[in-house]
């Protein structure tokens, strides 16, 4: 069965300082990785996906994710974060062989950017 | 990216009512699924809509519950039938393209059930 783990409730972080939000995923298959966020109020955003390739994918507003085969994982990360990036963050993973397109999502991780 | 749009973007019902909520997406898209996102949670998926057939369901969501149609590749609705409280929540659909891999959210329905 598909899984996804986001370990810190919340991540407390200053301006300007990086940001790592973290994500574990456990799949049959191989994995299709996604980063989405949610700001009060709103949906959900797309910020970036790993399907395949480079271990190193860039996404929205400066976020990157770089995934980790051994170690099952697919972290959020910034070089310098920003007040405006306090949100929800949430994990998700596809498997590859799922034909139902199906996904499956962690239990989200506030982030917090204190100025 | 898909743009999606629901109606109604939030609302208050009385319980035993019923609520539809509407997702309309601005290009032909394969898949359509509605989601819950119940107060501080994570989202679950409710169901997969299917283009002219029944809804496919996940395991605790009923049709009787949550009636669901999709008349085209650009459309759908949810119902949320005999409301009680336990149904407060946010209720999302998102969408995507074959080949394209990745879902789309839609703005999200914020229902209140008194």
């Amino acid at each position: 069965a598909q899984s996804v783990a986001q370990p810190e409730d919340q991540v407390n972080v200053a301006e300007g300082n990086p940001l790592t939000v973290k994500c574990t995923y456990s799949v049959s298959g191989n994995p299709y990785l996604f980063w989405y966020v949610q700001y009060p109020n709103r949906g959900l955003q797309f910020l970036l996906k790993y399907i395949t390739g480079d271990n190193l994918v860039k996404g929205s507003y400066g976020f990157e994710a770089e995934f980790n085969k051994s170690q099952t994982s697919f972290h959020l990360k910034k070089p310098s974060a920003l007040v405006s990036d306090s949100a929800l963050y949430f994990c998700a993973v596809r498997d590859s062989m799922d034909s139902s397109y199906k996904l499956i999502f962690g239990s989200g991780t506030r982030l917090l950017v204190r100025p | 990216s898909a743009v999606i749009s629901q109606k109604p973007s939030r609302d208050i019902c009385q319980r035993g009512t019923s609520l539809t909520i509407q997702c309309q997406v601005d290009s032909q898209v394969t898949m359509m699924f509605w989601y819950r996102q119940q107060p501080g949670q994570s989202l679950t998926l409710i169901a997969t809509a299917n283009q002219g057939s029944e809804a496919t369901y996940e395991s605790g969501f009923v049709i009787d519950k949550f009636p669901i149609s999709r008349p085209n590749l650009t459309f759908s609705t949810l119902t949320v039938s005999n409301m009680s409280p336990e149904d407060s929540s946010i209720y999302l659909c998102s969408a995507e393209r074959q080949g394209k891999e990745t879902q789309y959210f839609g703005p999200g329905t914020r229902l209140l059930v008194l």
